[in-house]
């Protein structure tokens, strides 16, 4: 159980063009999905955090019009890179967390990650 | 910010061996999780360790946790080429923001 998805897997885009990223809990209600940002031997960087029907919550530091999160329902949050450039290549994985209280309300559980290079 | 700081940063380790890596934290936290990462992979939860616990074990994993000192440590027993991974820790804040902040991670290499 609690298993979660990102699609793509991968993706190269052009310099200047929008990708969006896909998260999803398949087997659980995800109230509040993360998003991170980790480059290449370095440890995670938390982007955002994000509750079902409500607007992210960006750290200091992440342009919110740069990376468009949208919640929308209990299973699928959605990180989009808008005009993307070369700096914006890095691994991007997503992270869920159910509802508090019961166990997948205090762990939050990680997707495969996404690599993102933009040429 | 990365509040968590691990140590050492690369382990190299026999098959057999123990591995153990450490981890340290700034803030009061409701609980510190291990988590396992293979290259380029998604990280999968090892264990978590509540505020109010020492020790805790599963299968060959076991973590100690010291509020007063604000450390824990992982250790893998009997380690296996499989175990090859990057292992971070991260800390969940009492502050009530419920999130996660890792650690700078321990590289491990286990060989046969």
């Amino acid at each position: 159980g609690a298993v979660v998805s990102q699609h793509p897997s991968r993706v190269i885009c052009k310099s200047g063009t929008s990708v969006k990223i896909e998260c999803r809990s398949l087997d659980f209600q995800a109230t509040t999905m993360f998003w991170y940002r980790q480059f290449p031997k370095k440890s995670l960087m938390l982007m955002a955090t994000s509750n079902e029907g409500s607007k992210a919550t960006y750290e200091q530091g992440v342009e919110k019009d740069k990376f468009l999160i949208n919640h929308a329902s209990l299973t699928l949050s959605t990180l989009t890179v808008t005009s993307a450039h070369p700096e914006d290549s890095s691994f991007y994985i997503c992270s869920a967390r159910g509802l508090a209280g019961v166990q997948t309300g205090e762990t939050q559980y990680f997707g495969p990650g996404t690599r993102l290079l933009v040429l | 910010s990365q509040q968590g700081e691990e140590d050492p940063q690369a382990l190299s380790i026999q098959e057999g061996e123990n591995a153990t890596m450490n981890c340290s934290y700034k803030t009061s936290i409701n609980n510190l999780q291990w988590y396992r990462q293979n290259s380029g992979r998604g990280l999968v939860h090892l264990i978590l360790i509540r505020s109010n616990e020492r020790e805790k074990h599963s299968g060959r994993l076991r973590v100690t946790l010291d509020t007063s000192k604000k450390s824990s440590s992982l250790l893998i027993t009997a380690s296996r080429a499989a175990d090859t991974a990057s292992y971070f820790c991260a800390t969940d804040g009492a502050g009530g923001e419920n999130k996660l902040t890792f650690g700078t991670g321990t590289q491990l290499k286990v060989e046969l």
